[in-house]
């Protein structure tokens, strides 16, 4: 049973550049959220998609903007780049009611993307 | 809104013996989940244990247990028998159990772990 996959793994990118991310969910996961974490510190939430809608959304401004696929696969876009976007992002896939049951349990989270802005 | 507080930048165990990882947290909700995660250098969220705010029994996964003490909104992780692969990146988490947060984990700044051989 796939986990959740991310990529690609790392990317470096120009200031003022665009970059999509993307995440396929683990199988059976029909919700996606995406969290930004900078070097030392927790991750931070950014929003999250279900049923191909941003229903939830950190404070995090509108250059960063995200889509979900039928398949559930999600992608979050990141515009007019700046140093402080340098992070590791993470992609976490849940069942949009989430239970903590044998079969549905939490949220799986994949091994991120770093991007580096220079 | 939920804040995690996680005072404790760094912490060392010696392999074998037992450490205390430490999480306050604010909320003005009655019912919530709380986690701590572990984060290797894989940099993968790995769920150590979970609480359930309604639920008195502190939660225990083999070694590892924790002191949930909802009254002064205290949550520390206790690592039994320390073990080298235990080194990691730990985060203390919370969930909101419903509503329009649901879904929304909010963490701590997390706490480095060291197992001294």
């Amino acid at each position: 049973d796939a986990g959740v996959t991310q990529s690609p793994t790392h990317l470096i990118k120009t200031r003022g550049q665009q970059v999509t991310l993307r995440c396929s969910p683990k199988s059976g996961h029909d919700t996606v959220s995406w969290y930004q974490q900078a070097l030392g510190q927790g991750p931070q939430f950014i929003f999250q998609y279900y049923e191909e809608e941003e229903r939830q959304r950190g404070n995090f401004p509108d250059r960063f903007s995200g889509h979900q696929f039928p398949n559930y696969s999600s992608e979050l876009n990141v515009n007019a780049l700046l140093l402080g976007d340098s992070a590791l992002y993470l992609c976490a896939s849940s069942l949009e009611d989430v239970t903590w049951q044998v079969g549905n349990y939490g949220y799986t989270f994949g091994s991120g993307t770093r991007l580096t802005v220079v | 809104a939920q804040t995690v507080t996680q005072s404790q930048p760094e912490m060392s165990v010696q392999e074998a013996e037992t450490v205390t990882l430490s999480c306050t947290y604010d909320t003005s909700e009655s019912d919530y989940y709380l986690f701590w995660y572990k984060q290797p250098p894989s940099r993968q969220m790995i769920l150590v244990i979970r609480q359930e705010a309604y639920k008195q029994q502190n939660a225990t996964e083999n070694r590892f247990s924790v002191n949930f003490q909802k009254a002064a909104k205290s949550f520390s992780l206790k690592i039994s028998d320390s073990q080298l692969g235990d080194a990691a990146m730990y985060f203390c988490a919370y969930n909101t159990a419903g509503g329009t947060s649901y879904g929304k984990l909010t963490f701590g700044q997390g706490t480095i772990l060291t197992v001294h051989p």
